[in-house]
């Protein structure tokens, strides 16, 4: 299994902010996921992140609100822009199991972000 | 229209029934799906995935898929207290190397 970690845990933010979520895994992986989680939903994919190449984003999302760099094979992060209220979620990050079929996937703590 | 549809609950089973959570699917051309569990204030863990028609059994855990009926479901027998947490389906869209998680059921496993 993967080690994902997370930072931060947590943070309230005001709004038109900005704030950069990291995720550091214990191994090295090609592809990367950034998930949102709002309140009550369920997980929606924003990104997925390539070491070497644009992160790719998925319909609703957009790299000027939601900024991704992938500098190598076990590091990620993702910006949150110009926050706003409907910002406030839970971020995860994940990463495919090794030699797994896409979906076989582990997530890291999470970063709840409380945008006021 | 949802994409991996799930009752949301809460599902309510004494302690030792067999808790049956329900998921349907939209996308014909789906070949990977999967149980995820997710406790309160904690991320998803992957559980159970199955590939193929029939039943896959895991300890006290049994997922079901049949995909002329586009249905998974995931079985926990003697299910224990620990057992209370969000079950999501998720369901890998075809050729496209994405996953689409459902809602989410809330099971509680009443002592």
């Amino acid at each position: 299994s993967a080690v994902i970690s997370q930072k931060p845990s947590r943070d309230i933010c005001q709004r038109g902010t900005s704030l950069t979520i990291q995720c550091q895994v214990d191994s090295q992986v090609t592809m990367m996921f950034w998930y949102r989680q709002q309140p009550g939903q369920s997980l929606t994919l924003i990104a997925t992140a390539n070491q070497g190449s644009e992160a790719t984003y998925e319909s609703g999302f957009v790299i000027d609100k939601f900024p991704i760099s992938r500098p190598n094979l076990t590091f990620s992060t993702l910006t949150v822009s110009n926050m706003s209220p409907e910002d406030s979620s839970i971020y995860l990050c994940s990463v495919e199991r090794a030699g797994a079929n896409t979906g076989e996937l582990f997530f890291g703590e999470g970063s709840r972000l409380t945008v006021l | 229209q949802k994409e991996v549809e799930q009752n949301s609950g809460p599902l309510s089973v004494p302690e030792g029934a067999i808790a049956s959570l329900n998921c349907t699917y939209s996308d014909r051309g789906s070949q990977s799906f999967f149980w995820y569990r997710q406790y309160s204030g904690k991320s998803p863990e992957l559980i159970m995935f199955i590939y193929s028609n029939g039943d896959k059994e895991d300890g006290r855990f049994t997922a079901q898929l049949n995909k002329a009926s586009q249905y998974v479901s995931l079985l926990i027998r003697d299910s224990q207290p620990s057992d209370s947490a969000t079950y999501l389906c998720a369901v890998e869209s075809g050729g496209y190397q994405k996953v689409t998680f459902g809602t989410g059921t809330k099971l509680q496993v009443i002592p």
